[in-house]
């Protein structure tokens, strides 16, 4: 596709429930990030993927978040039991390559945790 | 990882230029410098990058001095619409990088 791709762009889910964010990359980006924004705040790093190696979990705040990549394609991020601490904008990005190539960012999914 | 530390907020008016000054005081040879741009409710997007001396694009320019130990992003002319996050990275352009974002500035530009 022409740009980076994230579904849905508004997700309202009750407390204890589980969601599933997607993310489409550009196509040939062998680089993805999933990143955090709450309302006012800069972006929270959560994971990394960079080609076929394993990703850097470094930034996933607890063992409710878990990410998953199929080689260079789609990513989805998974919150299981959520708490209305996970509202939040979740962005992705993609990059061509290693190193800090210009990165892609989606339009974000919103999620909002009643 | 180079640690960046910019101004949490700077206020402006229309017409004017505005400089952010980014300090990266341990930055390494190979590192370069990256500044993105967020609007509310977007992603980032890239602006400008540059490893030394001066870099000039429709958007921006961006100073790079010597030391490279800081680095300014200068905007002319800002308009309400400049009104934005932005952030400042440093690190190589090859290699292994991880996307970490600051806190960035928040400028307001104001009529």
């Amino acid at each position: 596709g022409a740009g980076v791709s994230q579904s849905p762009s508004n997700k309202v889910t009750e407390k204890g429930k589980d969601v599933e964010l997607r993310c489409d990359p550009i196509s040939g980006h062998t680089a993805l990030y999933w990143y955090r924004q709450r309302l006012g705040q800069g972006l929270e790093f959560l994971i990394y993927f960079q080609g076929n190696s394993a990703p850097d979990k470094s930034g996933l705040p607890s063992d409710r978040f878990s990410a998953e990549r199929t080689g260079e394609s789609v990513s989805t991020l998974t919150i299981q039991r959520t708490q209305q601490e996970d509202s939040a904008v979740y962005l992705c990005a993609s990059t061509p390559d290693r190193g800090v190539t210009e990165a892609f960012f989606g339009q974000g999914t919103r999620l909002t945790v009643v | 990882l180079a640690k960046t530390t910019q101004p949490i907020s700077m206020d402006s008016y229309e017409g004017q230029e505005v400089n952010i000054t980014c300090s990266h005081n341990n930055i390494a040879t190979n590192d370069y410098i990256t500044w993105y741009q967020q609007f509310p409710s977007q992603g980032p997007r890239f602006i400008i990058q540059g490893y030394k001396t001066k870099v000039t694009n429709e958007v921006a320019s961006l100073f790079i001095p010597a030391d490279r130990k800081s680095s300014t992003l200068s905007l002319p002319r800002v308009s309400l619409s400049d009104t934005a996050v932005y952030y400042c990275l440093v690190g190589p352009l090859a290699g292994t990088y991880k996307y970490i974002f600051g806190t960035g500035t928040r400028l307001k530009v104001l009529a």
